[in-house]
């Protein structure tokens, strides 16, 4: 079954612009989130987290919402740059235990 | 080395053969993980090491699949009798413990079964 879910398989937006990204995860014991980006041919790299404590954090252009009670998260990228063109995975992680759930994947296209 | 190394990059084998996947995480990375993503799917955990143990096994699919670590270094990761279904990229990761504070990836084996 599927723990976390991004329900968006792509996203287009303008250079510039806002891309938002969301996540929705069904597990209450989830206390890490975690953002990864994909480019074609390379591994997941780490981009930003948040603890359960924290409802958001921000890293530069990237920041990273956490509704708890709703059991979403999202990723805002201001302003969005065409290099930030590639594939977002949602993951997440309870205390309990090592794995990484992730989500599917967004596909972000940011167009000049 | 600078980054988690991943050997072979391609692999294409028949069915019923059995492949090895090897990973070369960052040195000094303690803890190691694979995981897989077939295709339109997220990544799949499979298998964590701290050290050369493994305490958690949980998702390794079947029992034709295993892994080993050693030295707290390399690990190779085996399917044995391969299926088509096992078609997937194989990704590792390393991370300096295990506080899940954002692995370091490889480049992943693309495994493709014919």
């Amino acid at each position: 079954d599927q723990q976390v879910k991004q329900n968006s398989p792509s996203l287009s937006v303008q250079e510039g612009r806002i891309s938002i990204l969301n996540c929705d995860y069904t597990n209450s014991m989830f206390d890490y989130f975690l953002w990864y980006k994909k480019y074609p041919a390379e591994g997941p790299t780490f981009l930003i987290s948040i603890s359960s404590i924290k409802d958001k954090n921000e890293d530069g252009r990237f920041t990273v919402f956490l509704n708890k009670s709703a059991k979403h998260l999202s990723l805002h990228i201001v302003p969005s740059q065409p290099g930030d063109s590639a594939v977002y995975f949602c993951a997440a992680s309870s205390n309990s235990g090592y794995a990484l759930n992730f989500g599917k994947g967004t596909s972000l296209l940011v167009t000049p | 080395g600078a980054g988690v190394s991943q050997s072979p990059s391609n692999k294409v084998t028949e069915k019923g053969k059995d492949v090895e996947l090897r990973c070369d995480p960052i040195s000094g990375h303690t803890a190691l993980y694979w995981y897989r993503q077939s295709l339109g799917q997220g990544l799949e955990f499979l298998i964590y090491f701290q050290g050369n143990s493994a305490p958690d096994k949980s998702g390794l699919p079947s029992d034709r699949f295993s892994a080993e670590r050693t030295g707290g270094s390399v690990s190779t990761l085996t399917i044995q009798r391969t299926q088509q279904e096992d078609s997937a990229v194989y990704l590792c990761a390393s991370s300096y413990d295990n506080t899940n504070y954002g692995y370091t990836f490889g480049s992943g084996t693309r495994l493709t079964v014919v």
